[in-house]
């Protein structure tokens, strides 16, 4: 199956830095990514949608300004987390769609994000 | 009251018994009906994938979607711990967006 693959792992960073978030899709081009946060016992919430060659659609409540995404390639999507504070703390996720008409999702290992 | 609804759990059963996971649904345009399995501090990986209503089996998994009730079950047989995870329900209408169940966290202990 197609595999993604997700850059940091984890990462801590302080209150007030900037983190950018690596998402690849190692076998196959995808001209959509989806980014999502998950907290504990909680389930995926869509944050945005990354388009390569424009812009990304975010979901309600999620601020562009403070999580940028930028889809450079096929193959490669980022996050970035602006002025992070320790709200922001948790387990972002990306995935890729499927192909032949299914719609399955292929998901990255997930970053685990913490802010001090 | 949230789209798709799923027991968190956790449900701990032994090595050997029979599992099975429920998702209730509110979105009579759900069409399409997916199971994942995600192992702690990973990201999910499909394991099933149904359209409409009906039986798909797979191995020891059998995934089953009633839309006349909008419930969907999967079932494990012979479960082993290695199937110790979190399953999230996911389903959609017929874009690649999904609407996911929070997860039921599994243990099965030996």
């Amino acid at each position: 199956g197609a595999v993604v693959s997700q850059h940091p792992s984890r990462v801590i960073c302080k209150s007030g830095t900037s983190v950018k978030i690596e998402c690849r899709s190692l076998d196959f081009q995808a001209t959509t990514m989806f980014w999502y946060r998950q907290f504990p016992k909680q389930s995926l919430m869509l944050m945005a949608t990354s388009n390569e060659g424009s812009k990304a659609t975010y979901e309600q409540g999620v601020e562009k300004d403070k999580f940028l995404i930028n889809h450079a390639s096929l193959t490669l999507s980022t996050l970035t987390v602006t002025s992070a504070h320790p709200e922001d703390s948790s387990f972002y996720i990306c995935s890729a769609p499927g192909t032949g008409g299914s719609y399955e999702q292929y998901f990255g290992p997930g970053t685990r994000l913490t802010v001090t | 009251q949230k789209e798709v609804e799923q027991d968190p759990g956790p449900l701990s059963v032994p090595e050997g018994a029979i599992v099975s996971l429920n998702c209730t649904y509110s979105n009579s345009a759900f069409q399409y009906f997916m199971w994942y399995r995600q192992y702690s501090r990973k990201g999910p990986e499909l394991l099933m994938y149904t359209y409409s209503s009906g039986n798909k089996e797979d191995g020891r998994f059998t995934a089953q979607v009633d839309k006349s009730s909008k419930y969907i079950s999967l079932f494990i047989r012979d479960s082993q711990p290695s199937d110790s995870a979190t399953y999230l329900c996911a389903m959609t209408p017929g874009s690649y967006i999904p609407t996911f169940g929070r997860g039921t966290s599994l243990i099965v202990h030996p």
